[in-house]
């Protein structure tokens, strides 16, 4: 039973289009979170949800925007890619003040 | 968010104790110490966690100094597939909240 899941696994796009990753986690937790590991292997947290209320938003561009239609889900979607987009995007969750359980990541690549 | 400091990389030989140690000089009075670590193609995974002196759990120990400005990661008998990134992370709490895992050490375990 998979924990934490995150789909597609791989996304290959072009410049320009709208795209959705969703995860979903099977835990119990009532936080989510969407991180970005760049290629130089940092990982940032961009977002976090607790009980469906956005509690983090990074300094993100607005071209991305999380969606949490209920606990157990917290939905990435990004309009007009851009090539800079590029990167493995995670989703993890955890209870508030614990460790965080994290996704296969999505390998997003924007051509 | 306290600042963090790992060596790159580290080579082991199966067998052997691993240490890789972490600082973290401004470290605040209510934060804790965590280390995740991450295979390729995977998202992080906890390992540990601890405010002060050791924790041990059945993966690692966690020694921490009396003044918390580092902290030292120790995987005893290394194997192959201990082969990962490890992060140390310092924050309020072990999740992830506002937290930014940095580049991480890269351990290489050989035959």
């Amino acid at each position: 039973d998979t924990a934490v899941s995150q789909t597609p696994k791989y996304l290959v796009t072009q410049m320009g289009n709208d795209k959705s990753i969703k995860c979903e986690q099977n835990l119990g937790h009532d936080t989510m979170y969407w991180y970005k590991q760049d290629s130089k292997k940092f990982l940032k947290i961009m977002f976090s949800y607790n009980n469906k209320e956005l509690i983090i938003n990074e300094t993100v561009p607005n071209r991305f925007s999380p969606k949490s239609p209920d606990k157990a889900h917290l939905n990435l979607h990004i309009n007009s890619l851009e090539l800079g987009d590029s990167a493995v995007y995670f989703c993890a969750s955890s209870h508030l003040d614990t460790e965080a359980f994290f996704g296969q990541g999505t390998r997003l690549t924007v051509v | 968010l306290a600042k963090t400091t790992q060596p790159v990389s580290m080579d082991s030989y199966e067998g052997q104790e691993v240490n890789i140690t972490c600082s973290h000089n401004n470290i605040a009075t209510n934060d804790y110490i965590t280390w995740y670590q991450q295979f390729p193609s995977q998202g992080p995974r906890f390992i540990i966690q601890g405010y002060k002196t050791k924790v041990t759990n059945e993966v690692a120990s966690l020694f921490i100094p009396a003044d918390r400005k580092s902290s030292t990661l120790s995987l005893p008998r290394v194997s192959l597939s201990d082969t990962a990134v490890y992060y140390c992370l310092v924050g309020r709490n072990t999740g992830g909240f506002k937290t930014i895992f940095g580049a991480g050490t890269r351990l290489f375990v050989k035959a």
